[in-house]
């Protein structure tokens, strides 16, 4: 079964990294045919993607965050992982991994809330 | 960036009616649009993918239509289980999603 979870600190202080780690079970990671990507939604809000990384470490990212994300993949241990700098309360939000597949993405993890708090 | 706008923001209807959610892009995406459904606590799920095509294990009662800028997603026959938050998402370009529209039933 396909399936995918994501880990990591749930409270980041202001002006910190957030670091975020999603695990793959059931597909092999290094697959030429996914990326695999960041998304996340604030509290009461819509989505809003981060970014991508591809089996051979190729990144993809939203503009609007570009300067501050960092997406990379671990094939050895089936997981890719997030890390975005310089946090502010703006960046509260549920974040969840996604295989995407052609521009859909077609399985999620469950989300994991992380709180910027001072 | 292509901007996704949705309406209504929250619809009610009742067990058995139907429902159209609307969604509308900023610039033509062509087919490529989904839709996903989000249900409280819960992951989204892909409901739809190219506008029309329903993902693996949706039932019939959901179907899209749409290309260029103007999309909908029409659910037939409303059951209990369908109360959620729908999205949809646009690929032409680097992804992003409308705000949602919230289905009560």
């Amino acid at each position: 079964q396909e399936q995918m979870q994501e880990s990591g600190p749930g409270l980041v202080k202001p002006s910190e990294t957030l670091s975020l780690t999603c695990s793959v079970s059931g597909d092999s990671i290094s697959s030429s045919r996914n990326h695999w990507g960041w998304i996340r939604q604030p509290p009461g809000k819509g989505l809003e993607w981060i970014g991508n990384v591809f089996y051979s470490g190729d990144t993809y990212y939203n503009p609007s965050l570009r300067s501050r994300v960092t997406i990379s993949i671990d094939t050895s241990k089936n997981q890719f992982s997030l890390r975005l700098t310089s946090v502010t309360a703006a960046d509260t939000a549920v974040y969840s991994c996604a295989r995407f597949l052609s521009g859909i993405f077609d399985l999620w993890g469950q989300g994991t809330l992380v709180t910027v708090y001072s | 960036e292509i901007v996704m706008t949705q309406s209504p923001p929250t619809l009610s209807v009742s067990p058995g009616e139907r429902a159209t959610l609307s969604c509308r892009a900023s610039q033509s995406v062509s087919g490529n649009l989904a839709w996903y459904q989000q249900k409280p606590g819960q992951a989204p799920r892909l409901l739809i993918y190219s506008a029309s095509t329903r993902a693996t294990g949706i039932p019939a009662r959901f179907s899209g239509s749409g290309s260029g800028t103007e999309f909908t997603v029409t659910i037939s026959s409303l059951q209990s289980e369908d109360s959620a938050v729908y999205y949809c998402q646009q690929y032409n370009e680097w992804p992003t999603f409308g705000q949602g529209t919230k289905v009560e039933i």
